[in-house]
């Protein structure tokens, strides 16, 4: 069946360096790609998405971009402060007809370093 | 508003019990989802709803049952427990056709509930 595959499982960076999380999904149908961020005892909560007929996004020092030939979307935060330090997760949607597909990938923890 | 809310927030059963998690949510959502979360394999769907009255299977159904008899509350049943249902619940909602290719958009999601099975 369809998978998400989310990498590293654990990210350790120093405080201002940058951070990359990458996903693969397996379904070309997906076409809605979220990350979401869960903090300690909290679910998760949207961070930043993207759509398929888009390759980047930004917002402020979280970006994702997009490769659809490739099947890959990464999420990039720069100049990471220690408030970053959470798990983070990818999904991968699409909405074939009379079905319904919305995949996480495994979670990545981030911690980030003073 | 509050969100999406989940009670309880924790529970111990012992195997065999049942039990109820509720799922209430006060932003007119149509859609509502129950995952469970462990350790290393992220959030996986349990089962979820389109709207008042439907259910549907998701990737881990065994063992579960839903209803869903007013928009904004979405029960998940555990009729008698095991231990490999331990785990940490959440229920989620979201909006309907959210794009403009009728793909799904954001879920919200609630604070969780965490239980064990004996």
């Amino acid at each position: 069946g369809e998978n998400v595959e989310q990498h590293p499982s654990t990210l350790s960076v120093q405080e201002g360096d940058s951070a990359v999380i990458k996903c693969t999904y397996s379904d070309s149908a997906s076409n809605y790609f979220p990350w979401y961020k869960q903090e300690l005892g909290k679910g998760p909560q949207l961070i930043i998405d993207i759509r398929s007929n888009v390759g980047e996004k930004k917002d402020q020092r979280i970006a994702v971009t997009l490769n659809k030939t490739a099947k890959h979307f990464s999420l990039h935060i720069t100049e990471t402060q220690p408030e970053d330090s959470a798990v983070y997760f990818c999904a991968a949607s699409s909405r074939p007809s009379g079905t319904y597909k919305y995949i996480f990938g495994t979670g990545t923890r981030l911690k980030v370093l003073a | 508003n509050a969100g999406v809310t989940q009670t309880p927030k924790f529970r111990v059963l012992k195997t065999g019990q049942s039990m109820t998690l509720l799922c209430a949510q006060d932003m007119n959502h149509e859609y509502m989802y129950w995952y469970r979360q462990d350790p290393g394999m992220g959030l996986r769907l349990i089962h979820y709803s389109v709207g008042e009255g439907t259910t549907a299977k998701g990737e881990v159904p065994d063992g579960y049952n839903v209803s869903r008899l007013k928009k904004q509350n979405f029960l998940l049943g555990l009729e008698s427990a095991a231990p490999s249902q331990t785990s940490v619940y959440f229920c989620a909602s979201s909006f309907t056709n959210y794009g403009l290719a009728g793909e799904l958009g954001e879920q919200f999601f609630g604070p969780g509930t965490r239980l064990t099975v004996l």
